[in-house]
C-alpha cells in the first residue's frame, strides 16, 4: 500500500492554457474521488468514479472540466481554457467501499496567472 | 442537499485546555459521520468515525458522539497537546455515496 499518489504536486499556468492532473489511486480501491479545496474552505466535491464508471459530477463544475478513469485504475481531471478562478488545491481520494475511510493524497496545487 | 456546519475558528486554547468543536449537519436518511484532520503540510486524514446514531468514535483521545436528535457530531477532547495543532473537518456521507465537508475549524493550541 503505496497511497495515493498525484501528479504534478504544483502546476502554475497562464489564463487560457489547458491543464491535466493525474491520480493513482491504491491499488484494490475501486472507487475515486476529485475535490476541490481553496483557503480556509473545506474540501468540495467535483466528481466520483466507481470503477471506470463516472458516477456523479457537480453541478458546480463547469463544462471546461472532465475526469476520466479508464480501465478503473489511475484518473485524470482536465481544466480547459483555465481562469483564475480555478486556482486551489485538487485533492484525489480512494476507498475501496461506501461508507469507509477515504484516503487523500497531497493533492495538486494550482496557481493560474 | 445535504450540509455539514462546523463552528468558525480559529480556536486557540493552551495546552492541557478541553477542546469542543461543534458540528451539526442536514442531510436525508441517517449518513455515517466522520471527522479529518489536517496537520501543517500533510494531507488530510481520518481522525474517527460514527456509522449509526448514538454511536461513538473514538482515537487519539478525540471522541465525538452521533447524536440523531440534535443532528450533531461535536468533536470533543479532554486535554489537547500543542501537537493537536491543524485543521478539523466534520464531514458525512449521504445517500449518494458522496463525502462532504464542513468548512474546517483551525486549531492552535500554545505552550
Amino acid at each position: 500500500d503505496t497511497g495515493v499518489s498525484q501528479n504534478p504536486r504544483h502546476k502554475i499556468t497562464k489564463r487560457g492554457q489547458n491543464v491535466t492532473f493525474r491520480c493513482d489511486p491504491i491499488s484494490e480501491h475501486n472507487r475515486l474521488y476529485w475535490y476541490r479545496q481553496t483557503l480556509g474552505q473545506g474540501p468540495e466535491f467535483l466528481t466520483y468514479f466507481q470503477n471506470e464508471a463516472q458516477l456523479e459530477k457537480s453541478r458546480l463544475l463547469s463544462d471546461r472540466f472532465s475526469a476520466e478513469r479508464p480501465k478503473g485504475s489511475f484518473s485524470t481531471l482536465e481544466i480547459q481554457r483555465t481562469e483564475q478562478g480555478d486556482s486551489a488545491m485538487y485533492l484525489c481520494a480512494s476507498t475501496g467501499a461506501v461508507n469507509e475511510k477515504l484516503f487523500f493524497g497531497s493533492g495538486t496545487q494550482l496557481s493560474v496567472l | 442537499g445535504d450540509s455539514v456546519t462546523q463552528m468558525e475558528g480559529p480556536v486557540t486554547l493552551s495546552e492541557e485546555a478541553f477542546l469542543t468543536i461543534n458540528c451539526t449537519y442536514t442531510a436525508t436518511g441517517y449518513p455515517s459521520l466522520f471527522w479529518y484532520v489536517q496537520y501543517p503540510g500533510e494531507g488530510l486524514q481520518l481522525l474517527l468515525k460514527a456509522t449509526k446514531a448514538d454511536d461513538k468514535g473514538s482515537n487519539k483521545g478525540f471522541e465525538a458522539t452521533y447524536r440523531k436528535e440534535t443532528t450533531s457530531f461535536h468533536l470533543e477532547k479532554g486535554s489537547v497537546q500543542v501537537s493537536d495543532s491543524a485543521v478539523y473537518f466534520c464531514a458525512l456521507y449521504n445517500q449518494g455515496g458522496k463525502l462532504i465537508f464542513g468548512q474546517g475549524t483551525e486549531l492552535s493550541v500554545k505552550p
